[in-house]
């Protein structure tokens, strides 16, 4: 496997299931992020985690709880979740520095998992 | 805070035709911008970045350029194809040991045979 990848990619959940998404980078980054893609909308930042620990939590609601065991692998828990909660959830990862000092600050995406709530 | 204006489009052209998608920014000090495009049932790739005032990036027949006088990156490819349609996102990021990035509202371009 190379790059980022995400399973499901497809997942259809009731209000009240508990799910996980997973997300991998085999890329040897540093840094991991979760999205969420709603038409019509801007991307939305949800939570960042740097060197394993959560740097970013954009006021994302209780329902959804990421994990972040290793810099390879980040978790999004779901649960009692709303049918506005349907989206599309993007996972990416990136490296901060060079050991040169060199910025490297582009993102690599997975394919997203794709979320339907009933 | 930092923001970024695309249009939403959708835009639809023919096939060889010019196309420009305009993108302009506002942050505060010297951001890196990017383009990423979404196909459809994928995740955004990057296309090309622009990490410096005056920087062009270009892929795939895309070009880019950081105008820093006039806050904008507009998109540019010189004959589009069927296979380009896709969504566009225009990005900018400030830079640091993790990247909050922030993204444009994305352009969808349709092109037709």
């Amino acid at each position: 496997e190379t790059g980022v990848t995400q399973t499901p990619r497809h997942l259809v959940m009731g209000m009240t299931n508990k799910k996980s998404l997973k997300c991998e980078q085999h890329l040897g980054h540093n840094a991991m992020y979760w999205y969420k893609q709603s038409a019509k909308k801007p991307l939305e930042l949800m939570f960042v985690y740097s060197l394993e620990e959560r740097v970013e939590n954009n006021s994302v609601p209780s329902r959804f709880s990421p994990e972040c065991p290793n810099s390879s692998h980040l978790f999004l828990h779901l649960h009692t979740l709303q049918p506005e909660d349907s989206a599309l959830y993007l996972c990416a990862s990136s490296q901060g520095f060079q050991s040169s000092g060199a910025r490297l600050n582009e993102q690599f995406f997975g394919p997203g998992t794709r979320l339907t709530v009933l | 805070g930092n923001s970024v204006t695309q249009m939403e489009g959708p835009v639809t052209l023919s096939e060889e035709a010019f196309l420009t998608i305009n993108c302009t920014y506002t942050a505060t000090g010297y951001p890196s911008l990017f383009w990423y495009v979404q196909y459809p049932g994928e995740g955004l790739q990057l296309l090309l970045k622009a990490t410096k005032a005056d920087d062009k990036g270009s892929n795939k027949g895309f070009e880019a350029t950081y105008r820093k006088e006039t806050t904008s990156f507009h998109l540019e490819k010189g004959s589009v194809q069927v296979s380009d349609s896709a969504v566009y996102f225009c990005a900018l990021s400030p830079g640091g040991g993790y990247q909050k990035v922030t993204f444009g509202i994305g352009t969808k371009l349709q092109v037709i045979p």
